[in-house]
């Protein structure tokens, strides 16, 4: 089956510009998850979805970093004014409730998104 | 101190070598444990979840110590293609579960 994706694969743009990175989850995943990692780094969690909303926003940067999330599917991370320190490669995960209600937490990515502010 | 630590290596083994990476924990609240893989440039993805019994899968095992906090991975004969670096992944309650990735270790295998 299709798994996660994301898009675009690629980002360069100019510091001070707006860019939206898109991650489709996979279908009937009801968790999603942002996170981003820089060159060599560990993963920083940004962001976490249950449907479409967002409990937890605590590795949000920045108020120049938001994100939503519509039809319990599409996410859209959208960062503002963008500085050379928000070059990273961002990444999506989704997730899903076994039966019973138990989470399962195994997180499926997606490729990525490697974001280039000059 | 960080949620999970892990040493960042790199580990330089031989193929054919058996090689061991412990990762730490500072949340005794935690409950689920597992080790992604995470090659070059590309995403992580899940290699196994860490049982309290300890669990193996071929030249695979990994152990839980909840006294101490710690998971450890252990891989046998080691492949060229187990070149990668390994993420210790820790889970708590809070609302949802919590995932905390560590920063991972680096493994270099080499002829």
């Amino acid at each position: 089956g299709a798994g996660v994706s994301q898009s675009p694969s690629n980002k360069v743009t100019e510091k001070g510009k707006d860019v939206e990175l898109r991650c489709d989850p996979i279908s009937g995943h009801t968790a999603l998850y942002w996170y981003r990692q820089s060159l060599g780094q560990g993963l920083e969690f940004l962001i976490y979805f249950q449907g479409n909303s967002a409990p937890d926003k605590s590795g949000l940067p920045s108020d120049r970093f938001s994100a939503e999330r519509t039809g319990g599917s599409v996410s859209t991370l959208t960062i503002q004014r963008t500085q050379q320190e928000d070059s990273a490669v961002y990444l999506c995960a989704s997730s899903s409730i076994i039966a019973g209600g138990t989470w399962t937490d195994t997180q499926y990515f997606g490729p990525g998104t490697r974001l280039t502010v000059l | 101190r960080k949620e999970v630590e892990q040493d960042p290596g790199p580990f330089n083994v031989p193929e054919g070598a058996t090689v061991a990476f412990n990762c730490t924990y500072s949340n005794s609240a935690s409950q689920s444990f597992f080790w992604y893989r995470q090659d070059c440039r590309k995403e992580p993805k899940l290699l196994m979840s860490v049982y309290s019994s300890g669990n193996e899968d071929g030249r695979f095992t990994a152990q839980l110590n909840r006294a101490s906090q710690y998971i450890s991975l252990l891989i046998r004969d080691s492949k060229l293609s187990d070149s990668a670096t390994y993420l210790c992944v820790v889970a708590r309650p809070g609302g949802y579960q919590k995932v905390t990735f560590g920063t991972g270790t680096k493994l270099q295998v080499i002829p």
